[in-house]
């Protein structure tokens, strides 16, 4: 079975400033996808940026990129600059790649404050 | 195009009342799924679907109905509401099942069960 771990619970940050939520994983799939959601106090989900695990090279979205280490099972999100609208709970979520049945398999949640 | 909406956004109900969570997309997504949000331990997959009349058991189903008469609708119907089934619960679709296409989520119902 597929497990995904984030083991920061809460973070913050002061506004313009990099952070980096992180993201293990376990699963003995070869071929699999790897996301990041937002949840924003709305409660709205919202996707931010996802990783294909075949491809070696990082997804980037915009301010936000991904640190993926398919040998360590770690996918890791880098927030660039960042806004006071970033103030949201981050989910990191895996989807096996066989199997075409779109479920997703989420981690915990961290919470991250950007302070001003 | 509303998206995925969720109907109530609230509901209180005592222990062993029944009720429906309604979810509906206007998208013509084939893939439609039911999540639910405990703190601490993210979204876990109740029931799925990937097309009119199919459906299946996510990780936690049990407590939980659901079926898929239309392509658009995917009620969720709790039979007999347990107080451990006090959540947020998020209805989601896709155009397929496919693991390039974005799942869209609809705002969520917090379930209160007294």
């Amino acid at each position: 079975a597929q497990t995904v771990t984030q083991s920061q619970p809460e973070m913050s940050v002061q506004e313009a400033e990099t952070v980096t939520l992180s993201c293990t994983y376990d699963t003995s799939e070869s071929n699999y996808y790897l996301f990041w959601y937002k949840q924003p106090p709305s409660r709205q989900m919202i996707l931010v940026i996802r990783q294909e695990a075949y491809k070696q090279q990082n997804a980037t979205e915009n301010r936000f990129s991904v640190n993926f280490q398919k040998a360590a099972k770690s996918f890791s999100l880098k927030i660039s600059d960042s806004q006071l609208g970033d103030t949201a709970m981050y989910f990191c979520a895996f989807m096996a790649g066989s199997g075409n049945t779109g479920k997703l398999i989420f981690g915990q949640g961290t919470t991250l404050q950007v302070k001003p | 195009n509303a998206g995925v909406t969720q109907t109530p956004k609230f509901q209180v109900l005592k222990t062993g009342q029944s009720m429906t969570l309604q979810c509906a997309q206007d998208m013509n997504h084939e893939y439609m799924s039911w999540y639910r949000q405990d703190p601490g331990m993210g979204l876990r997959l109740i029931h799925y679907s990937v097309g009119a009349g199919i459906t299946d058991q996510g990780e936690v189903p049990n407590g939980y109905n659901v079926s898929r008469s239309t392509t658009e609708d995917f009620p969720l119907r709790l039979l007999s509401a347990a107080p451990s089934q006090t959540s947020v619960y998020f209805c989601a679709s896709s155009y397929r099942a496919g693991r390039t296409d974005t799942q869209y989520f609809g705002p969520g119902t917090r379930l209160t069960v007294l």
